[in-house]
């Protein structure tokens, strides 16, 4: 089976742009988790999607948000980029979304905002 | 919500001695606990992970401890080798989500 897969893997964008993220789950998982990881903060949750619904957020403001498809892709998308928003953004998917449920993680988006 | 707390936040052992990384967490409801270890410039792989009905599970040289009554699990890895350095990440869940601890860098020394 093919991995999970994030497009595109480096951005550069500047402050008051928006971009979006995209990630491709593992065939058959139906729940894609978004992370933001930084130097200092380690792994935060952004959000979880499960049959095209958020069912769990994180604690970000609401310029970062994200939709699934029918097909359990995935998207993220951050409006009015701030500089603090240069992270490695992670995606996983798991089968089905439940707590126990194993992660796979894929390559990331690296984003830079100058 | 959960809090995950993982010391230390850097490890360096020589080669062929072996590395403990702890965790506490704060929710008692979490019943899962993966441990990922991500190597530079690269994705986190999960290396091995204990359900809270267990106490200890061990893969060859990595072993996973969990003591519910704590709430704290450590990962302990025998006979480390170069290849063993990267970060590693323990996880617990809690409110249906998986929470991170924020890394311990491990360095082998050869």
């Amino acid at each position: 089976k093919a991995g999970v897969t994030q497009t595109p893997r480096y951005l550069i964008k500047t402050r008051g742009q928006q971009v979006t993220l995209s990630c491709s789950p593992i065939s058959g998982h139906r729940s894609v988790s978004w992370y933001q990881q930084t130097p200092g903060q380690g792994l935060q949750f952004l959000f979880e999607y499960f049959s095209e619904t958020q069912r769990n957020k994180g604690n970000f403001p609401g310029r970062f948000s994200g939709r699934q498809f029918s097909n359990s892709r995935s998207e993220m998308n951050v409006s009015t980029l701030e500089l603090g928003d240069s992270a490695l953004y992670l995606c996983a998917s798991s089968l089905d979304g439940r707590a126990a449920d194993t992660q796979y993680f894929g390559p990331g988006t690296r984003l830079t905002v100058l | 919500g959960e809090n995950v707390e993982q010391h230390p936040s850097t490890l360096s052992v020589q080669e062929g001695d072996s590395a403990v990384i702890k965790c506490t967490y704060s929710d008692s409801a979490s019943n899962y606990f993966p441990w990922y270890k991500q190597e530079l410039g690269k994705r986190p792989q999960l290396i091995i992970d204990i359900r809270s009905n267990v106490g200890e599970k061990k893969d060859q040289r990595i072993a996973v401890t969990l003591n519910k009554t704590a709430k704290h699990f450590s990962l302990h890895i025998t006979e480390t080798q170069p290849e063993d350095s990267a970060v590693y990440f323990c996880a617990a869940t809690g409110n249906e989500k998986l929470t991170f601890g924020t890394g311990t860098r491990l360095t082998i020394i050869p």
